[in-house]
């Protein structure tokens, strides 16, 4: 079982307001994800990082930020939220340099509303 | 045209019957496959993965690959009401991993 925990599970905030996604993995995985998903749409990859002051750009533009300071900690930062930005966020994790690592795991997500 | 390509569905078949669920892609460097399952509301979870050539199977589960034709397939076998989800297939390439859009299958009970 995943041991990735994403805090908060629901958010409704106010538009421009400054948030912060939190996501941490007890696994010791040095691959982390944060993926977008609206509701019946795909996963689209916003940013990841290999590792300890690594961080990536995904396929999908998105206004966010994200910080890795230590291995088991990948916040994501929206600096001034819009009404756009009213999706679910799923942080994941992954081995790196395993032959088997490619595995995916996913927090529970988090739903954030902008109003 | 996308990389991992799966037909959105939905799929719907009755109880007790084989669901079939297929994807391609279109990278021949692509290196492991995988498919993962997702309940609404829920977060994807890994069903099985898959490296070589051929079948590779897990309970009620069979994952079919040939990489000549860039296919990957997922069979339920006695498909149950449970199994109602949305079906990633995800392949990866490199240090990439690729998700398809996914196909919904629904289990009439």
């Amino acid at each position: 079982e995943a041991d990735i925990y994403q805090t908060p599970r629901y958010l409704v905030i106010g538009t421009g307001k400054k948030i912060t996604l939190e996501c941490s993995q007890t696994m010791g995985h040095d691959k982390m994800y944060w993926y977008q998903q609206d509701p019946g749409m795909e996963l689209h990859l916003i940013h990841y990082s290999y590792g300890v002051n690594s961080t990536e750009k995904g396929d999908l533009s998105s206004e966010s930020t994200v910080s890795r300071i230590r291995t088991e900690h990948f916040p994501l930062t929206l600096e001034s939220a819009r009404p756009s930005h009213t999706s679910q966020y799923l942080c994941a994790s992954s081995e790196f340099g395993h032959p088997n690592g490619n595995t995916i795991y996913f927090g529970e997500g988090s739903w954030l509303t902008v109003v | 045209q996308k990389e991992v390509e799966q037909n959105s569905g939905p799929l719907s078949v009755p109880e007790g019957a084989i669901a079939s669920l297929n994807c391609t892609y279109s990278d021949r460097g692509s290196q492991s496959f995988f498919w993962y399952r997702q309940y609404s509301g829920k977060s994807p979870e890994l069903i099985m993965s898959i490296y070589s050539n051929g079948d590779k199977e897990d309970g009620r589960f069979t994952a079919q690959l040939n990489k000549a034709s860039q296919y990957v397939s997922l069979l339920i076998r006695d498909s149950q009401p449970s199994d109602s989800a949305t079906y990633l297939c995800a392949v990866v390439r490199g240090f990439k991993t690729i998700f398809g859009a996914g196909t919904r299958l629904f289990v009439k009970a």
